[in-house]
């Protein structure tokens, strides 16, 4: 089983609607994020949280936000999709103990498609 | 947040040895190098870091020289399941991670 699972995988939907990703961790990482992916482009972040209590916008959080429901459960909304929301959402953790600096585990990602 | 420049794209055959050259000249004393891998429709996947001089692990080998205002990222021969987009940040990591478009690599049969 993977150790970051995203929810769903891939999802279409239409303008105004609400959505929901869903990220969950089985590495006990206090550290997790929500990264956007436009085709050719690089990833850009879009939310981040270092604990429970700990949210902070990243390079463009306008449009989304976050729920940390629990050390291992990172969500991300949409309150109304439109359709330069369409992208790949990657979730990822990171340990602050890690001998590796910041080292990032991603999910395999989920695509939203706003009509 | 140091910038980082990279090739675009690179191609290769299988069995060759392939060099990736990341530029970064505003790299902070507190910065590490860092590459990530990405096959498609997956998330990226750490590959190596460093911070000074020269990195070695299974999969790869990192080179930086004294002033770190570069890096190399050494694959040896590579094989077609290296064909990959490979990302080169500079940064403390975690949320400080900006990750770039990367360098798309072909390996041809």
């Amino acid at each position: 089983d993977a150790d970051v699972t995203q929810t769903p995988r891939n999802r279409i939907t239409k303008t105004g609607k609400r959505i929901m990703l869903e990220c969950s961790q089985t590495k006990g990482h206090d550290r997790m994020y929500w990264y956007r992916q436009d085709p050719g482009l690089g990833l850009r972040l879009i939310y981040y949280s270092f604990d429970v209590k700990d949210i902070n916008k990243g390079e463009i959080s306008d449009g989304y936000s976050v729920s940390r429901q629990a050390q291992a459960k990172f969500s991300l909304s949409l309150e109304s999709a439109i359709p330069n929301q369409t992208a790949l959402y990657f979730c990822a953790t990171s340990d602050r103990t890690s001998g590796r600096a910041g080292e990032l585990f991603f999910g395999e990602g989920s695509r939203l498609t706003v009509l | 947040l140091a910038k980082t420049t990279q090739p675009i794209s690179m191609d290769s055959y299988e069995g060759q040895e392939v060099n990736i050259t990341c530029s970064h000249n505003n790299i902070a004393t507190n910065d590490y190098i860092t590459w990530y891998q990405q096959f498609p429709s997956q998330g990226p996947r750490f590959i190596i870091q460093g911070y000074k001089t020269k990195v070695t692990n299974e999969v790869a080998s990192l080179f930086i020289p004294a002033d770190r205002k570069s890096s190399t990222l050494s694959l040896p021969r590579v094989s077609l399941s290296d064909t990959a987009v490979y990302y080169c940040l500079v940064g403390a990591g975690g949320f400080k991670t900006i990750f770039g478009a990367g360098t798309r690599l072909f390996v041809k049969a």
